[in-house]
């Protein structure tokens, strides 16, 4: 059965703190993705990656870092968190091409303070 | 513009009507269409997909494509309680080899 993990479901930082969101599949995709969703934006690609160490800047990475250094875990990384960034974060999966249905974690809730 | 457009809704419909989901896109090169549910407090699912004009059935649900007037459209017959949920529309867009754009989703209601 296929899994996406996320590390948190819930998680209350300070403005500034340094946050880390992981996100583990197992089921050896090539592709992860990072997205953020907000009411009335739906879903935003901050970041994704399609091999280990090989990341892509999606369309709203300013503020965000990833890592990839093993093919099951994606790391997002907030440098220095802002009220802003105050939304849900949601993980995905994806084997080979882009017809391949992608598969979501979770979500993990980020409240910024 | 919005690449990928929505109606936000709320959509409501009767239980056992048609629900009818809309999703226009900006660009003509876009090849590939999906349709994602997400449950309330859930992570969303694949339902549909579709890459060519015309329409594609499965079960009670029915994606229709139509590239010319770039949209891409979600029936629901019979609509279920069940089936209340944000629907998700996600395009690939030309340029955009790995990635999808998605929508901001619309939200239905089936009323029993």
């Amino acid at each position: 059965d296929v899994k996406v993990t996320q590390s948190s479901r819930y998680l209350v930082k300070r403005t500034g703190e340094k946050v880390f969101l992981e996100c583990v599949q197992d089921m050896d995709h090539e592709n992860m993705f990072w997205y953020r969703q907000d009411p009335g934006l739906g879903l935003r690609l901050i970041y994704f990656s399609y091999d280990v160490k090989m990341k892509e800047k999606g369309d709203i990475p300013e503020g965000y870092s990833v890592s990839r250094e093993k093919k099951e875990r994606f790391s997002l990384i907030l440098e220095s968190a802002s009220t802003n960034q105050t939304s849900m974060y949601l993980c995905a999966s994806r084997e080979g091409q882009v017809y391949n249905e992608q598969f979501f974690g979770p979500g993990t809730r980020l409240t910024v303070l | 513009q919005k690449e990928v457009e929505q109606n936000s809704g709320p959509l409501s419909v009767p239980e056992g009507a048609i629900a009818s989901l809309n999703c226009t896109y900006s660009d003509r090169g876009s090849q590939s269409f999906f349709w994602y549910r997400q449950y309330s407090g859930k992570s969303p699912e694949l339902i549909m997909s579709i890459y060519s004009n015309g329409d594609k059935e499965d079960g009670r649900f029915t994606a229709q494509l139509n590239k010319a007037s770039q949209y891409v459209s979600l029936l629901i017959r019979d609509s279920q309680p069940s089936d209340s949920a944000t629907y998700l529309c996600a395009v690939r867009v030309s340029g955009s080899a790995r990635q999808l754009t998605f929508g901001s989703g619309t939200q239905l209601t089936v009323l029993p």
